[in-house]
């Protein structure tokens, strides 16, 4: 089973909203990424998590806050954002953090208004 | 610095038609990781095959080859015998050994229309 799971599909909110992105994987992986795509583009890495411990931040601005609860689990809490964050936002998992192939999730097409 | 180019950034092809997909990467490490993943119109990015730098072997999975060629630094994907199923973006994607970050670094991807 390659399967990442990614909730909702689809999320429209506003500028004043909280809302949260939530990633889910049952394959044994320890490393969990979350990436942006936006449209024509390829996927921007954001965030990586390995063994449920923050590992890289690509410099994201702080209205995005990931979360690892366990080792199954990748939240994305989003706060304050701005039309221009509108985006796919994809989450992949690896067996580990190094030169292992990413499985991705199918996203979540955020829209900002 | 690692970098993927994909110079082709749309190709339509008729079904049955074979296509090659190009992709020349740059990088310093002598280490490295190829990919290729398709995206087709419903967002999830699929993977399709990892390449390491020290195995030069071609590789064939049904309708689906490789080529890698480390003297001229490219790793082309070609399917034959296409069909609109394949239609789909197509990115090359590069990881040095050396960054333990396991960052991918993305070429721009290759939008293949396949057309009935």
């Amino acid at each position: 089973d390659t399967e990442v799971t990614q909730t909702p599909k689809h999320l429209v909110m506003g500028m004043t909203n909280k809302k949260s992105l939530k990633c889910e994987q049952h394959m044994g992986h320890r490393a969990m990424y979350w990436y942006k795509q936006k449209a024509k583009k390829p996927p921007e890495l954001m965030f990586v998590y390995s063994y449920e411990k923050l590992s890289i931040n690509e410099s994201v601005p702080s209205r995005f806050s990931p979360e690892c609860p366990n080792s199954s689990l990748l939240n994305l809490h989003l706060h304050a954002l701005q039309p221009e964050d509108s985006a796919l936002y994809l989450c992949a998992s690896s067996h580990r953090q190094g030169d292992y192939e990413q499985y991705f999730g199918p996203g979540t097409r955020l829209t900002v208004t | 610095a690692q970098k993927v180019t994909q110079a082709q950034t749309e190709i339509s092809v008729v079904e049955k038609e074979d296509v090659t997909l190009d992709c020349v990467y740059e990088t310093r490490d002598t280490t490295y990781y190829l990919f290729w993943y398709k995206q087709p119109p419903s967002g999830e990015l699929v993977f399709l095959i990892r390449r390491n730098s020290f195995d030069e072997q071609n590789e064939i999975s049904g309708r689906y080859s490789w080529n890698f060629q480390k003297s001229t630094s490219s790793f082309n994907f070609t399917i034959t015998a296409s069909q609109v199923v394949d239609s789909a973006v197509y990115f090359c994607a590069l990881s040095e050994a050396v960054d333990a970050g396991n960052m991918l670094t993305f070429g721009g991807g290759t939008r293949l229309m396949v057309k009935p």
